[in-house]
C-alpha cells in the first residue's frame, strides 16, 4: 500500500512563527505536491515537485516555500505564519505518467 | 488555470437512490478526468478515472463530453456508506491535478 505521511495532524502556531510541515512518502514517487483545503474554496496547489531539488509554483504559493532536498520527502515551509494561513493542508504524491495522486492524511494549522 | 466547476449540493438521498453529479471544464486542452472521493474529516482518493468513452465500475458510471467539456457520476442504487464529497479532476498538460470544490452526497436510512 503507498503510504503518505504528514507530520502532524494538529499544528497551532502563532502570527509571525515559522513553520515547517513534513511528508514522506514510502512509494518512490516522483511527484510530490502540497495543497490547502478551505470550505468553499476546495483543494488549491501551492507548489508542487517532479524530482529532487525541483519545484514549481501552483495557484497560491505567496506565503509559502517548499523544499525537496530527497525524493521521499516535500517540505512546506510558512515563512511568517498569518491568520489568513489557517487552514487544512494536504501533501500528495504521484508516479510520473500517472495522474493518480495519494494523498496524507492533512495537517490542520491553526495561526493564532 | 481554468476553472472546474460542480454543483457543491448537498445531494440527501434515500438509500436505494440513483444520484447524478455533474462536472464542466472550461479548458478544451484538458487531458485527462477524474472522480476523487472524500469522506468527512479525511484525504481525497481516487474513485474512477473517466474515459472518452464511458466507463462503470460496480455501482458507478463515469461519462465523459468532450465537445460539451462536460463530466458526470451516476451512482446507482445508493449505500449508506456512499455519502461523501465526490471531486470532479482534470489535468490539462503536465502533472498537476485541477480539483473541483466537490459535490456533497448524503444517503439516508
Amino acid at each position: 500500500d503507498v503510504k503518505v505521511t504528514q507530520s502532524s495532524r494538529y499544528l497551532v502556531k502563532r502570527t509571525g512563527e515559522k513553520v515547517f510541515l513534513e511528508c514522506v512518502q514510502d512509494m518512490d514517487h516522483e511527484n510530490m505536491f502540497w495543497y490547502r483545503q478551505d470550505p468553499g474554496l476546495g483543494l488549491r496547489l501551492i507548489y508542487f515537485s517532479y524530482d529532487v531539488k525541483m519545484k514549481e509554483k501552483g495557484d497560491i504559493p505567496e506565503g509559502y516555500s517548499v523544499s525537496r532536498e530527497k525524493k521521499e520527502r516535500f517540505s512546506l515551509i510558512l515563512e511568517s505564519a498569518s491568520t489568513n494561513q489557517t487552514s487544512m493542508y494536504l501533501c500528495a504524491s504521484s508516479w510520473t505518467g500517472d495522474h493518480e495522486q495519494y494523498f496524507g492524511p492533512g495537517t490542520r494549522l491553526t495561526v493564532t | 488555470r481554468k476553472e472546474v466547476e460542480q454543483d457543491p449540493g448537498p445531494f440527501n438521498v434515500p438509500e436505494g437512490a440513483t444520484v447524478a453529479f455533474n462536472c464542466t471544464y472550461s479548458n478544451s486542452a484538458s487531458q485527462s478526468f477524474f472522480w476523487y472521493r472524500q469522506d468527512c474529516r479525511k484525504e481525497p482518493k481516487l474513485l474512477m478515472s473517466v474515459y472518452s468513452s464511458g466507463n462503470e465500475d460496480g455501482r458507478f458510471t463515469a461519462q465523459l463530453n468532450r465537445a460539451s467539456q462536460y463530466i458526470s457520476l451516476l451512482i446507482r442504487d445508493s449505500k449508506l456508506s456512499d455519502s461523501a464529497t465526490y471531486l470532479c479532476v482534470v489535468n490539462q498538460a503536465g502533472t498537476a491535478l485541477i480539483f473541483g470544490k466537490g459535490t456533497t452526497l448524503s444517503v439516508s436510512s
